[in-house]
């Protein structure tokens, strides 16, 4: 099956600095990677997503970058923010069999220090 | 706001005791899903919906029992829990279950005594 490796596992920054979060996957097979935030006590939140076919998307301060050779996606925040202090998790999914599960990584705890 | 609904927020349940969550969602959404989390760790999916119908079923123990009595509705029921299954239960729905984003609710905190 599809494997996610997540790294920094803990991530911390000053506010204005910027964050970048990796993820490498498995399957080559898998061709969405959405993003989540997870703030404590809350849901998890999808703040941007990438398919196959594209290798960056940008919304405001964040960006996703897909390199499907080398199989990583990778996670950009610039300027970032106090509020951007959360769990962040990558994920990766694919079709067949497994149609609807996403793989997630395990998690990289961002904090933005003021 | 949140566009899928879960009921209830917290729930202590003995572990001979029989409880359901209930989530809910408006969007048009043909997919659901259960997810388990553990503090600090990713969500762990437990079962999908796909039009209705039950298309996976991640070996979840058979004290967990899903229900999707429409497209708008999925149900989980428990029974005869273990300490071990504390935790916060997440529905999401997407589109469909086709790589399409998925959308979580605010969860369940389950605590069982």
């Amino acid at each position: 099956g599809e494997n996610v490796e997540q790294h920094p596992s803990t991530l911390s920054v000053q506010e204005g600095d910027s964050a970048v979060i990796k993820c490498t996957y498995s399957d080559s097979a898998s061709n969405y990677f959405p993003w989540y935030k997870q703030e404590l006590g809350k849901r998890p939140q999808l703040i941007i997503d990438i398919r196959s076919n594209v290798g960056e998307k940008k919304d405001q301060r964040i960006a996703v970058t897909l390199n499907k050779t080398a199989k990583h996606f990778s996670l950009h925040i610039t300027e970032t923010q106090p509020e951007d202090s959360a769990v962040y998790f990558c994920a990766a999914s694919r079709g067949g069999s497994t149609l609807g599960r996403l793989y997630f990584g395990r998690g990289t705890q961002l904090t933005v220090w003021p | 706001d949140t566009e899928v609904t879960q009921t209830p927020k917290h729930l202590v349940m003995g572990m001979t005791n029989k409880k359901s969550l209930k989530c809910e969602q408006h969007m048009g959404h043909r997919a659901m899903y259960w997810y388990k989390q553990k503090a600090k760790k990713p969500p762990e999916l437990m079962f999908v919906y796909s039009y209705e119908k039950l298309s996976i079923n991640e070996s979840v123990p058979s004290r967990f029992s899903p229900e999707c009595p429409n497209s708008s509705l999925l149900n989980l029921h428990l029974h005869a829990l273990q300490p071990e299954d504390s935790a916060l239960y997440l529905c999401a729905s997407s589109q469909v279950v086709a790589n399409q984003p998925q959308h979580f609710g605010d969860g369940t905190r389950l605590s069982i005594l």
